[in-house]
């Protein structure tokens, strides 16, 4: 039982580039969420998705891209890799009724910008 | 508008000492109230719950909270603090929907030998 597993767990991109990053989960959970840790500031939720085939922003969802084209899987995107997106990247997931069981997190993503 | 406040970003007990984790929410709502691990280099692992049942919330690894809502807080204690317990720790704040999550900005946890 993996729970949430995101690929890769550390990236170096150049400035410009594009990359996405990948979430999965076992747990049959119907929202998944992406976040950023960045130091001193908590984790900011980047976009989330209560479904299969939906998707929405969070607080600071600009740059980035999402889908969930499988209800396993939420991939997220960076068309053009800017530093300050330099960052850790956590992948979530939870049940509906996401009050009462609270979230299961992947391991981070890091990455650079260079 | 909601916030959660950790007032500590560093804490440093001994070994076997108590640990006080310190967290104040404000809410418009009634929240549910989380507090969660990350170890170094790890994801976020989920220590305990509130959510409108009990006031003290017993967790993971002897951990527990107790909801004041009096005082608007929701601090984190532990008896004797262990070697593993050195982690950083959020305090979480949900209410009015799963959008509206707000993370505390964490404390790091350091325990001496």
């Amino acid at each position: 039982n993996a729970g949430v597993t995101q690929t890769p767990k550390f990236r170096v991109l150049k400035t410009g580039q594009s990359m996405t990053l990948l979430c999965a989960q076992d747990m049959n959970h119907e929202y998944m969420y992406w976040y950023r840790q960045d130091p001193g500031m908590g984790l900011r939720l980047i976009h989330y998705s209560v479904g299969e085939g939906t998707t929405a922003k969070g607080e600071v969802p600009d740059g980035y891209n999402v889908s969930r084209l499988k209800k396993q899987n939420f991939l997220l995107g960076l068309e053009s890799a800017a530093p300050s997106q330099t960052s850790v990247y956590f992948c979530a997931s939870s049940y509906r009724d996401s009050l009462n069981g609270g979230y299961t997190f992947g391991s981070g993503t890091r990455l650079t910008v260079v | 508008a909601q916030s959660v406040t950790q007032l500590d970003s560093h804490v440093s007990v001994s070994e076997g000492t108590p640990v006080l984790l310190r967290c104040n929410y404000s809410s418009s709502y009634s929240p549910s109230l989380f507090w969660y691990v990350q170890h170094p280099n790890k994801g976020l692992q989920l220590l305990l719950k509130y959510t409108s049942a009990a006031t003290l919330v017993k967790g993971i690894n002897g951990f527990e909270a107790e909801f004041k809502k009096s005082e608007t807080s929701f601090h984190l204690t532990k008896p004797s603090a262990h070697m593993s317990d050195a982690a950083e720790y959020f305090c979480v704040s949900t209410s009015g929907g799963y959008q509206k999550v707000t993370f505390g900005t964490g404390t790091k946890l350091q325990v001496i030998p």
